[in-house]
């Protein structure tokens, strides 16, 4: 069984789009959290929530929007899509926010923005 | 600039041969973790380091925090080519917040 599960896997659109991407985790924890993952395998978190609240937004655009519905599931939207946009988005989660929590991460999203 | 930056980038070695792989911050941290990363997935844990001079183990993986805990290293005997992924280190900094490393690409070659 998938631990932690994204779809789509590859996501391929126009710039200006508006596109959604899905998470979600059965093990049950509490964090869940969103990384880019650059050309350059450069790996940056973007948010993180606890308990459906978001704890940690780094500096993102506006543009994007998480939105977790409940422990669970942890979606991203991302409006007005432009090509540096293009990346690999990984979710992750942990059982709780600590930092010495183990972070299980999904297979990616791989983004293209033409 | 990066807060953790990893040493070497890139790495191809031959079957049988020993590597080390640097990560190395001015910052203080208080835990470490090294992750590896194949294609077309995510990053896997290996290990997580909290004590200033900790050394871990993992098979042929050896894993050490410095004493200050700003830098750390990973260290594989007689690599395998079953090891060959992106390494990366991780640190916490602040409130729960995950920093990553520059990464470092190894291949080894049957």
């Amino acid at each position: 069984d998938t631990a932690v599960s994204q779809t789509p896997k590859y996501l391929v659109t126009q710039m200006g789009n508006d596109k959604s991407i899905k998470c979600e985790q059965n093990l049950g924890h509490d964090t869940m959290y969103w990384y880019k993952q650059d050309s350059k395998k450069f790996l940056k978190i973007m948010f993180s929530y606890n308990n459906k609240e978001l704890i940690i937004n780094e500096t993102v655009p506006n543009r994007f929007s998480p939105k977790s519905p409940d422990k669970a599931h942890l979606n991203l939207h991302i409006n007005s899509l432009e090509l540096g946009d293009s990346a690999v988005y990984f979710c992750a989660s942990s059982r709780t926010s600590g930092y010495q929590e183990t972070q299980y991460f999904g297979p990616g999203t791989r983004l293209l923005v033409l | 600039t990066q807060l953790l930056e990893q040493s070497p980038q890139f790495l191809s070695i031959q079957e049988g041969e020993n590597l080390t792989v640097y990560c190395n911050s001015s910052s203080v941290f208080s835990s470490l973790q090294w992750y590896r990363q194949e294609p077309g997935e995510g990053p896997v844990l290996l290990v997580t380091v909290v004590t200033g001079g900790e050394v871990k183990k993992l098979k042929r993986l050896t894993f050490q925090f410095g004493d200050a805990r700003k830098d750390s290293s990973l260290h594989i005997t007689a690599a395998q080519p079953g090891d060959t992924g992106l390494y990366l280190c991780a640190a916490t900094s602040g409130t729960y917040k995950y920093i990553f490393g520059t990464g470092t690409r190894l291949k080894v070659l049957a």
